[in-house]
Parts: C-alpha cells; structure tokens; sequence
C-alpha cells in the first residue's frame, strides 16, 4: 500500500468547473510534489513545496493554483482547464536534507495519482 | 543543466534472460541518480539511487545499477527477467543546486516474453 494517499483516483470535468486534487502523506516529510503526467510520457514537475513553501513553480498556468495547508497535506486547484490539461496527476514527498530546503537527494514516495480528464 | 537519456523505448526480452535498460547523465555536477519503475496505473516507485561511495547499487526486486563517470552511465540490469518485471522504467537525476528538483528521462518500457 502506498503511503502517499490521492483523491480522488479519477476526475472528469467541463471547463468552466473548479474542482480539486488532494494527497495526504504521513511520513513526515517535509517536501512535497506535483507531477503531470501524458500517456507514454515521463512525469513532468510542476510544483515543489519545501516546509509549506512554495519553493519551485515549473511556469505552470496560473489555472492550477497548489496550496499546502499544513506538513501532511497537498491541494492542487483546477479552474477553467483546458482538454490538453487531461493526465495523470501524481502527488510525491521525500525528507529534506537541509533547512534551507535543498537536495532532497533522496527517494521521492508517489500516490497512485488522480487521472483527469477534462471534456 | 543536468538531464539523462534513456536509450531505447521499449526493450524485450525473454524470460529469465538478463535485462539491460541503459541511461546517460549530463551534469556538470556530481549527480545524483536514480531509476523508478511504474507499474500500469500506479505511480512511481524507486528501485535504487546512487548519491556518494560505491558505485555499484543494488536495488529491490534484483535489480542493480552502475555509476560509470568516465561513460557518464547508470545503466540498469538484473540478471534474470520474470514476468512481473514487466512495467515502464524511468531514469532520473536530482538538481542538487535547486531544492528538491528530480527530473525524469523519457522512460523505457520493458515487455518479458514467456
């Protein structure tokens, strides 16, 4: 069972909704991750969170908003997405090595992801 | 900027016959390196990472890689293939200079023949 929880496992929505994603950890970790990811594609980053601050945007559209309400908890908010915006969306944390939130260096622990498909 | 290649999308081998999946790393630091597997409709999990020290890495399920600077390398292998090895496997590097930055290769699928 992984340790990294997502919900929901699958999203369908227009684009005119708002809806979100959710990951849950318990390990502890201090850094968190969201990934995009295309059929036949490796994971793409689009955020890192490093004790609750946002510490690496990808030049993500501001129609994905991230949040981080406390050290266990992921958000990640769809408003007014696109059908190419359809993927796997897949949570990570992983320890960090330092307070100033550099090199992971480590093992990055992934949910299962939240499939999206945007109509 | 640090990237890696994966050579090959998509590697077949027989059952029980060695797998080699190969990855090359750019970096102009000393890298860290890692190789994830994804089974279908599940994310990611790490099957082993070099960071410092022996550069020979053993991982689960009986896979090893080797750091080879001199070929700027970390190919995959284990010696005998089963079934159940059959998933997408990514090469990865972490950006030590910025936090917590671990990019991906573009992956290779490896199907296991009966």
């Amino acid at each position: 069972d992984t340790e990294v929880t997502q919900t929901p496992k699958h999203l369908v929505m227009g684009m005119t909704n708002k809806k979100s994603l959710k990951c849950e950890q318990h390990m502890g970790h201090r850094a968190m991750y969201w990934y995009k990811q295309k059929a036949k594609k490796p994971p793409e980053l689009m955020f890192v969170y490093s004790y609750e601050k946002l510490s690496i945007n990808e030049s993500v559209p501001s129609r994905f908003s991230p949040e981080c309400p406390n050290s266990s908890l992921l958000n990640l908010h769809l408003h007014a997405l696109q059908p190419e915006d359809s993927a796997l969306y897949l949570c990570a944390s992983s320890q960090v090595e330092n307070l100033e939130g550099q090199g992971a260096g480590g093992e990055l622990f992934f949910g299962e992801g939240s499939r999206l498909t945007v109509l | 900027a640090q990237s890696v290649t994966q050579l090959g999308s998509h590697v077949s081998v027989s059952e029980g016959a060695l797998v080699l999946l190969r990855c090359n790393y750019s970096s102009s630091v000393p890298p860290y390196l890692f190789w994830y597997v994804q089974y279908p409709n599940q994310g990611l999990q790490l099957l082993l990472k070099y960071t410092t020290g022996a550069t020979l890495v053993k991982g689960i399920n009986g896979f090893e890689a080797e750091f080879k600077k001199s070929e700027t390398s970390f190919h995959l292998t284990k010696p005998s293939a089963h079934m159940s090895d059959a998933a997408e496997y990514f090469c990865a590097v972490s950006v030590e200079s910025s936090a917590s930055k671990i990019i991906f290769g573009s992956g290779t699928r490896l199907s296991i023949r009966p």
